[in-house]
């Protein structure tokens, strides 16, 4: 397969709390995304990290990737009730998403 | 900003009807995509069309065909709908250069009866 793997499947939190996900994936890459969907709605791209690149930040969201793990995480800080949604990597010209991880962020 | 419109929100048809899945975009990508989401599955790649009158086959094309007569209208055809085409159906644009960042339509829910 050439999706990306999410774990958890899926998480719930505090408002305020940190939310961190992971993906893994099988291949070598040229680069990685993350995309964020809320209910119902389509996915929206969040950030892409870059093979050469370990660590990525873009306001409250931080990306690092482990080529040697073939692994990237995404941490989401300070979470709010707005950031509840499923998470989904993506890597190289690959166009499957895996199931993804189902962020539920409680107020 | 790239805006991706999806002809229908909900859709519901029966068993054996013909039923078109319509998509456009306003921001000129040369790269289209249509793709299917079902709980547990993901998103998986039905077809996409790199140019105008241009489509490659995803993962699961059996039983849909498109069409792309202008550069930013992609078409989903369903050509005999049966229930297990019952679900989310996500269209998406990027450029040629950048295929890694894809904009999304807000999604088609069909359900086929």
């Amino acid at each position: 397969s050439q999706q990306g793997e999410e774990d958890p499947q899926a998480l719930s939190i505090q408002e305020g709390e940190n939310a961190t996900m992971n993906c893994s994936y099988k291949t070598s890459i040229n680069n990685l995304q993350w995309y964020r969907q809320n209910s119902g709605r389509g996915l929206v791209h969040l950030i892409l990290i870059r093979s050469n690149e370990r660590e990525k930040h873009s306001g409250r969201l931080r990306v690092t990737l482990d080529t040697s793990k073939k692994s990237s995480s995404l941490l989401i800080t300070a979470s709010r009730a707005a950031d509840t949604a499923s998470y989904f990597c993506n890597y190289g010209q690959n166009f499957v998403f895996g199931p993804g991880t189902r962020l539920s962020v409680l107020p | 900003d790239v805006k991706v419109t999806q002809s229908s929100r909900y859709l519901v048809k029966r068993t054996g009807e013909k039923v078109f899945l319509e998509c456009v975009q306003d921001m000129d990508h040369e790269n289209m995509f249509w793709y299917r989401q079902d709980p547990g599955l993901g998103l998986r790649l039905i077809y996409f069309s790199y140019d105008v009158k241009m489509k490659e086959k995803g993962d699961i094309p059996e039983g849909y065909s498109v069409s792309r007569e202008k550069k930013e209208r992609f078409s989903l055809i369903l050509e005999s709908a049966s229930t297990n085409q019952t679900s989310m159906y996500l269209c998406a644009s990027s450029l040629r250069g950048n295929s890694y960042e894809q904009y999304f339509g807000p999604g088609t829910r069909l359900t086929v009866t």
